[in-house]
């Protein structure tokens, strides 16, 4: 079974400062997303991420994929309050028993404080 | 309708009794997917609906759940003589192609008390 792991799980940062959010996968997968959610909402899709060496970006957030690796990660430029919400990576097996279910990581809970 | 629907969005109910929770899914989705998200948790896989292949059921946690979807329309998942680990928020998702590149887009959820 495909395995997600995001690490941290938990991240407060200052707004105005940088940092990275990491989603590792166990199976070869081309295939990835990223999703935010806010306290008592749904999900909200972020990204779709298709092939080895894909980014992009929207606003304060760039997300990139190295199939590789196994690899992906979630970059956040300049924080502000706003971007305060839990962030889930998510992988879909594009082959195999499993084919199109989503595994999903355990998500980040990001904290931004002025 | 323009979204992923869900109803109810809120459920309580006793333990033992039968539950049956509705997701309309965006018109022309082919692939549905049913997940749990327990308070402070990730998603939990429960069941993948691929147009009218069968589906994947392998994330039902025991017996006493199940899911049906009439081609590409409604799902209802079921739980039968509930318990209180049961209760969590439902989602439901939809998405439009076969290919697994487009977006998956999720309900609101409905959120499941059992007493």
């Amino acid at each position: 079974e495909l395995k997600v792991e995001q690490n941290p799980l938990f991240l407060s940062m200052q707004e105005g400062k940088n940092y990275t959010i990491y989603c590792n996968y166990s199976t070869t997968s081309d295939r990835l997303y990223w999703y935010r959610q806010d306290p008592g909402k749904s999900l909200e899709s972020l990204f779709v991420l298709l092939s080895n060496g894909a980014v992009k970006q929207e606003g304060r957030l760039m997300a990139s994929l190295d199939t590789k690796a196994r690899l992906s990660t979630l970059h956040i430029t300049a924080a502000v309050h706003d971007l305060s919400a839990t962030y889930f990576c998510a992988v879909v097996l594009d082959r195999g028993s499993t084919l199109g279910r989503l595994y999903f990581g355990r998500g980040t809970q990001l904290t931004v404080w002025p | 309708g323009a979204g992923v629907s869900q109803s109810p969005s809120n459920k309580v109910t006793e333990k033992g009794k039968d539950v049956e929770l509705r997701c309309d899914p965006i018109s022309g989705h082919t692939a549905l997917y049913w997940y749990r998200q327990r308070l402070g948790q990730g998603l939990e896989f429960l069941i993948y609906f691929q147009g009218n292949s069968a589906p994947d059921k392998s994330g039902l946690p025991s017996d006493r759940f199940s899911a049906e979807r009439t081609g590409e329309s409604v799902s209802t998942l079921t739980i039968q003589r509930t318990q209180q680990e049961d209760s969590a928020v439902y989602l439901c998702a939809s998405r439009r192609d076969r290919g697994l590149s487009g977006k998956l887009f999720f309900g609101s959820g409905t959120q499941l008390s059992v007493l």
